[in-house]
C-alpha cells in the first residue's frame, strides 16, 4: 500500500463547477496535511495546509480532513481554466520533517 | 511565503560530467532541506534529507556517491550529480524547512531541469 494515495485522473470539470480531489494516507499518526498545485514544468506551490479534523476554507478552496478515515480532500469552488494543473496531496510523517507526496491528480477545467 | 531560490533552472550536460545544483533560502534559515526528483508525469520522489552541518540521509535506492549533498550553512544546500548519464535527466527540486512557517511548511525552489546528452 502506498503511503499517500490519490486518483491520478484526469479529472475534468466544466468552468464554474466544483472540483473534488481526494487523498488517503496510511500513517495513522500523521499530523500535517498539505495540498500543492503544480503546473507542468514548474515547482509545486502550496495551496493549503490543515492539521485538525473538519473543514478549512480559504477563498475558493476548502480542505477537509478526517483522521479516523485517514482521508483528506480539497474542494475547488467556481473552478476556472487557470485551475487546470496537477494537485499533490502531501502528508508529514510522524515525528519527523519528511513530507510524503501522493502521485497527484490532474485536473482539467473546461472553458 | 518564504523564498527558496534554486539555480540553475535548467542545464544540459554531457554524459560523464558532473553538475551542481544550488538551493538557497533567501529570507530564512533552513535547518532542513529536501531534494526531490520528478520524472515526467510522475510525482515527486524524495532523494535525501539534509540538515545543516551533518551528513545527508538518503532514501532507499538513491546512490549517495552519485548524488552528493552538502548543507554547509543554514541558507545553502547543494546537490551534485556526479558522472551524469542520460537516465539522470529529470526535474530536480529542493525544498526547505526553517524558522519561517514553523517546522511544518516546506518552501520549494523553482526546480532544475537536467538534461544529460
Amino acid at each position: 500500500q502506498k503511503e499517500v494515495e490519490q486518483n491520478s485522473g484526469p479529472l475534468s470539470v466544466p468552468e464554474g463547477a466544483i472540483a473534488s480531489l481526494n487523498c488517503t494516507y496510511s500513517d495513522r499518526g500523521s499530523q500535517s496535511f498539505f495540498w500543492y498545485r503544480q503546473y507542468s514544468g514548474k515547482s509545486p506551490e502550496l495551496i493549503m495546509f490543515i492539521y485538525s479534523n473538519g473543514d478549512k476554507e480559504d477563498g475558493r478552496f476548502t480542505a477537509q480532513l478526517n483522521k479516523a478515515s485517514q482521508y483528506v480532500s480539497l474542494l475547488i469552488r467556481d473552478s476556472q481554466p487557470s485551475d487546470s494543473a496537477t494537485y499533490l496531496c502531501a502528508v508529514k510523517s510522524t515525528g519527523g520533517f519528511k513530507t510524503i507526496f501522493g502521485a497527484g491528480t490532474r485536473l482539467f477545467v473546461k472553458a | 511565503g518564504a523564498v527558496v531560490s534554486q539555480h540553475p533552472s535548467w542545464v544540459i550536460c554531457k554524459s560523464g560530467t558532473s553538475v551542481k545544483i544550488e538551493c538557497r533560502s533567501l529570507d530564512f534559515q533552513a535547518t532542513t532541506m529536501f531534494w526531490y526528483r520528478q520524472f515526467p508525469k510522475q510525482s515527486l520522489m524524495l532523494m535525501a534529507t539534509s540538515n545543516e552541518g551533518s551528513k545527508a540521509t538518503y532514501e532507499q535506492g538513491v546512490e549517495k556517491d552519485k548524488f552528493l549533498i552538502n548543507h554547509a550553512s543554514l541558507t545553502l544546500s547543494t546537490l551534485t550529480v556526479t558522472s551524469a548519464h542520460p537516465e539522470d535527466s529529470s526535474f530536480y527540486i529542493c525544498s526547505a524547512v526553517g524558522d519561517r512557517g514553523g517546522d511544518t511548511e516546506a518552501f520549494f525552489g523553482q526546480g532544475t531541469r537536467l538534461t544529460v546528452v
